[in-house]
């Protein structure tokens, strides 16, 4: 089974501030990698699909980056709305697998 | 405009079968995955299993022996069911679309769409 790790777990920003988070595999998974954003009590919502293509209505400071096995989710300038817990996800062999996630507080 | 509502038992005893059922409205059932995601009290997203409207289905390996995944395609519902849960399976439990898209000769996967989740607890 492919092996996801986020990093860091946990990070401290600003409003304003440029975050950049990791994803790795532990073995290839070419560009089949997305990101989803969880807010407390709420479900995921999706952001990034095949790696860096972004879905519709996600707005363009989210950009995702990376192939084979290390992945990045960058918010350029981070808003308030943006504070949230950040999962990546991959399908592989048919066996869907997450990330341990990202949480992305105020500081 | 899709949406998917889910209903189900929120409170169990060991041993006994979750039953969760999830509804979907608003667009096409067909040519999609339906899966079903749970995630326990402060812990991560793990994914539990799918089926297509024709019935196919893929398990998560760590569960396959205690779940199964049906689907209902005259009223566009899929449903859970997992069995002699125990306390770890306590949990909020989400319905979830899946979509497989071709770009550029290569088909990519991801989950779209999402019901807002059911709180399951087991506890004696």
């Amino acid at each position: 089974d492919i092996q996801l790790t986020q990093s860091p777990s946990f990070l401290s920003a600003s409003v304003g501030d440029r975050v950049t988070i990791t994803c790795r595999a532990s073995q290839g998974i070419s560009s089949y990698l997305a990101w989803y954003q969880q807010k407390p009590g709420k479900a995921p919502k999706l952001l990034i699909y095949a790696a860096s293509t972004l879905q519709s209505g996600v707005p363009s400071r989210f950009s995702g980056s990376g192939s084979g096995t290390e992945f990045t989710l960058t918010i350029s300038s981070l808003q308030p709305e943006d504070f949230a817990t950040y999962y990546c996800q991959q399908l592989n062999s048919y066996l869907i697998t997450f990330g341990p996630g990202t949480k992305v507080d105020i500081k | 405009q899709v949406q998917l509502q889910q209903w189900g038992a929120g409170l169990l005893k060991p041993s006994e079968t979750l039953s969760l059922t999830c509804a979907v409205y608003g667009g096409s059932f067909s040519g999609y995955y339906w899966s079903w995601i749970r995630q326990p009290p402060g812990k991560g997203l793990e994914w539990i299993g799918e089926i297509n409207h024709s019935g196919s289905t893929n398990y998560n390996p760590s569960l396959k022996s205690r779940v199964t995944i049906s689907v209902d395609t005259s009223k566009n519902q899929f449903s859970l069911k997992l069995s002699s849960v125990t306390a770890a399976d306590t949990a909020v439990y989400y319905c979830a679309r899946g979509h497989l898209v071709p770009i550029r000769n290569t088909y990519y996967y991801y989950m779209d769409v999402w019901g807002k989740g059911t709180t399951v607890t087991v506890s004696s």
